[in-house]
C-alpha cells in the first residue's frame, strides 16, 4: 500500500518557470490537501480538496493552482515561479473532511522546491 | 479567524523523564477537532493524539497525552518517560467543524538528551 505519494522529491526552478507537484492516494480518500512548509511558519494550508470535481482555497492560495479530476490525483500547479515559492511542500490526504482521531491526515514525504 | 499558538520554539528534556509540549488555539467555532503531529528530521509527518471538542476525556495513546482545557482553549502534549528517538518537531493543529481546513501551529523542536 503505498499511501500518499508526491513526486518529485526535488526541483530546482528558475523565476518564472511553471511546474506541476504531482501527488496521488491509494487509498480511495475523498479529502485532499497541499501545504507548505516554512522555518518558523510552520505548515501553511494553500488548496485542498473534499472530493472530485471541488477545490477551496486555504491560507495562502495566491500563484498556485489546483483541480480534481479523480479522487486518486490532486496536481499544485505554479503557473510562473517565484523566489518566494522555495518551500516543501506536502500533499495530504484522509477518507473524510471531517478529520477526527480515526480519519487523520495522511502525509506524502514531501516535494524540496527551490526557485532561483 | 481561527489561530493555533505554540510559544515554545525549543525544548530541552532527560531521557526518561515528563515534558509538555503547549498549544493554545482560538476558534468560535462550538465543535472542533485538535491533532498533534511528531516531524522527525527524516522530514515525514507522523498522527499523534486527535481530541474532540466534545470529548469528556483527555486523550491518551501509548507514552502521549493530551491535556486539554476547554475553557482555557488550550490542548498541550504530554510525553511519558522520553526517549530520544522522541527528538523532533512538535506540531499542533485545529479543524474548527464548521469548515474543512486544518490549521497548524509554528511548531516546538523537542531535544531528548541523555
Amino acid at each position: 500500500n503505498a499511501g500518499v505519494t508526491q513526486t518529485p522529491k526535488f526541483q530546482v526552478l528558475k523565476t518564472g518557470q511553471s511546474m506541476t507537484l504531482q501527488c496521488a492516494q491509494d487509498m480511495n480518500h475523498e479529502y485532499m490537501s497541499w501545504y507548505r512548509q516554512d522555518p518558523g511558519m510552520g505548515l501553511r494550508l494553500i488548496h485542498y480538496s473534499v472530493g472530485a470535481g471541488i477545490t477551496d482555497q486555504g491560507e495562502v492560495p495566491n500563484g498556485y493552482n489546483v483541480s480534481r479530476s479523480t479522487t486518486e490525483d490532486f496536481p499544485l500547479r505554479l503557473l510562473s515561479a517565484a523566489p518566494s515559492q522555495t518551500s516543501v511542500y506536502f500533499c495530504a490526504s484522509s477518507y473524510s473532511n471531517r478529520l477526527m482521531g480515526n480519519s487523520p491526515l495522511h502525509f506524502g514525504n514531501g516535494t524540496r522546491l527551490t526557485v532561483t | 479567524a481561527q489561530k493555533i499558538t505554540q510559544t515554545q520554539p525549543g525544548m530541552f528534556v532527560q531521557e526518561k523523564e515528563a515534558v509538555t509540549l503547549d498549544c493554545t488555539y482560538d476558534t468560535s467555532d462550538p465543535s472542533y477537532g485538535l491533532f498533534w503531529y511528531k516531524q522527525p528530521s527524516s522530514g515525514e509527518m507522523i498522527f499523534l493524539i486527535y481530541q474532540g471538542s466534545y470529548d469528556q476525556q483527555n486523550a491518551t495513546e501509548g507514552r502521549y497525552s493530551l491535556n486539554f482545557q476547554k475553557a482555557r482553549k488550550s490542548a498541550n502534549l504530554v510525553i511519558s518517560a522520553s526517549q530520544l528517538g522522541d527528538s523532533a518537531m512538535y506540531f499542533c493543529a485545529m479543524i474548527p467543524y464548521n469548515t474543512d481546513k486544518l490549521i497548524f501551529g509554528t511548531g516546538t523542536r523537542l531535544q531528548v538528551f541523555p
